[in-house]
């Protein structure tokens, strides 16, 4: 069974950094290309950013661009997301979401972790 | 890159069928057949429906189902369910360079 686990969510003061990880379990995780995917609270889904499965490509939405981090670490089957210079904006429940083979969708989620940015 | 438009809500009775529409450009629903479609409860994470416009993964009912017109792609589920309540959001690949994905604004089906 597909699993996927994120992580290191909490409460951040504005300006701090946050080190999300997603454990994933039950398929081949260097094989797949992975995704970040938000929610804001009440709000609709935003993407965040996106990996190949060997780490050597990497795409961010301009809105966490230079200040958000993906990473990957295939021998631990984990996916990171590095968030620094962290604003109110980036409040959200982040999670991490395998990217189907060839079909460029998101076919299992984790259960999300939340980011809440406040003084 | 604005996000796809969806109506805010839609809502049906019991064994009716609904049609949640998904407007975006000639860079993302018109131009990728990469259109798919994630049904949310409240709380919990988003399940994929509907992939590569009309495509769905196994396990999914066949009352779920999709297309795609020009710029415009929509979901219809038929035989609407009490568990159909929830809210919907399509998603498509785009060639803009502020991202890689486009999630469409969110449509929350209500079964009266």
């Amino acid at each position: 069974e597909v699993q996927l686990v994120e992580s290191g969510g909490g409460l951040v003061q504005p300006g701090g950094s946050l080190r999300l990880s997603c454990a994933a379990s039950g398929f081949t995780f260097s094989s797949y290309e992975m995704n970040w995917v938000r929610q804001a609270p009440g709000k609709g889904l935003e993407w965040v950013s996106y990996i190949s499965s060997s780490g050597s490509t990497i795409y961010y939405a301009d809105s966490v661009k230079g200040r958000f981090t993906i990473s990957r670490d295939n021998a631990k089957n984990s996916l990171y997301l590095q968030m620094n210079s962290l604003r109110a904006e980036d409040t959200a429940v982040y999670y991490c979401a395998r990217e189907a083979v060839t079909t460029s969708n998101f076919d299992y989620w984790g259960q999300g972790t939340l980011v809440t940015v406040s003084s | 890159q604005s996000a796809l438009t969806q109506p805010a809500s839609v809502s049906g009775s019991p064994g009716q069928s609904i049609t949640i529409s998904c407007t975006g450009t000639s860079s993302d629903v018109g131009g990728y057949n990469y259109v798919s479609w994630y049904q949310q409860h409240p709380g919990k994470a988003p399940k994929l429906m509907i992939y590569e416009v009309s495509n769905r993964p196994s396990g999914v009912s066949n009352r779920f189902s999709g297309s795609k017109s020009g710029n415009t792609a929509s979901l219809t589920i038929s035989g609407l369910q009490a568990e159909d309540e929830a809210d919907y959001y399509c998603s498509s690949y785009t060639s803009s360079s502020t991202l890689l994905y486009v999630f469409g604004t969110g449509t929350k089906v209500t079964v009266l």
